[in-house]
């Protein structure tokens, strides 16, 4: 039972490149969040699924877009990137509304040059 | 939009020392959660907190979920170097949220032998 992962762990990209960064969740979880981590800021959710086929946009969705084709996969995707983009992402799940306690994967570092 | 205000933002104590630190909301939240982040991981919940005025405890760790349901406070006692991180509130509206967290900026704790 591996809980939440992430790929990549670090990444470089330049100014206009794009890149998906993949979560995988193995508890069966139906809701999953991505969230980005910057210096002073908290954590501040960027898109979330409530269900295999279904995605929102939560506080900062501009610039990412979403997908969950699988219940245990949620994939963020940068089209275009941007040096505002440099970040520390977090993914996340839960179980159903309702249900707090959210599971954090170890986080992908971003780096936009 | 929603906004939570950790403090303080940075703590530098001595072992076996104790340690407070509290988040104020200018919104109601129906739970309050405190979870803690190791360096390079991601958050871990600490406690979840359901009930206004209720006090929960997990090992040397307190908090306390304000009566007017606007801040929450967490304890530490007597604490140890790994105590070392970033401690972060979040609250949850409840209801149609979708189990959506808000954070606060978090509390960076160094813990000196």
């Amino acid at each position: 039972n591996a809980g939440v992962t992430q790929t990549p762990k670090f990444r470089v990209l330049k100014t206009g490149q794009s890149m998906t960064l993949l979560c995988a969740q193995d508890m069966n979880h139906e809701y999953m969040y991505w969230y980005r981590q910057d210096p002073g800021m908290g954590l501040r959710l960027i898109h979330y699924s409530v269900g295999e086929g279904t995605t929102a946009k939560g506080e900062v969705p501009d610039g990412y877009n979403v997908s969950r084709l699988k219940k245990q996969n949620f994939l963020l995707g940068l089209e275009s990137a941007a040096p505002s983009q440099t970040s520390v992402y977090f993914c996340a799940s839960s179980y159903w509304e309702g249900q707090e306690t959210q599971y954090f994967g170890p986080g992908t570092r971003l780096l936009v040059l | 939009g929603q906004q939570l205000n950790q403090s303080p933002q940075s703590m530098f104590i001595q072992e076996g020392e104790d340690v407070s630190m509290n988040c104020t909301s200018s919104s109601i939240f129906n739970t309050w959660l405190w979870y803690k982040q190791d360096p390079g991981e991601g958050p871990v919940l600490l406690i979840a907190l359901y009930k206004a005025g209720e006090l929960t405890s997990n090992g040397r760790l307190t908090a306390q979920f304000g009566i007017t349901r606007k801040d929450s406070f967490l304890n530490i006692s007597a604490s140890i170097p790994s105590d070392v991180g970033i401690y972060f509130c979040a609250g949850q509206v409840g209801g149609t949220s979708y189990g959506k967290l808000t954070f606060g900026q978090g509390t960076i704790l160094t813990v000196h032998p």
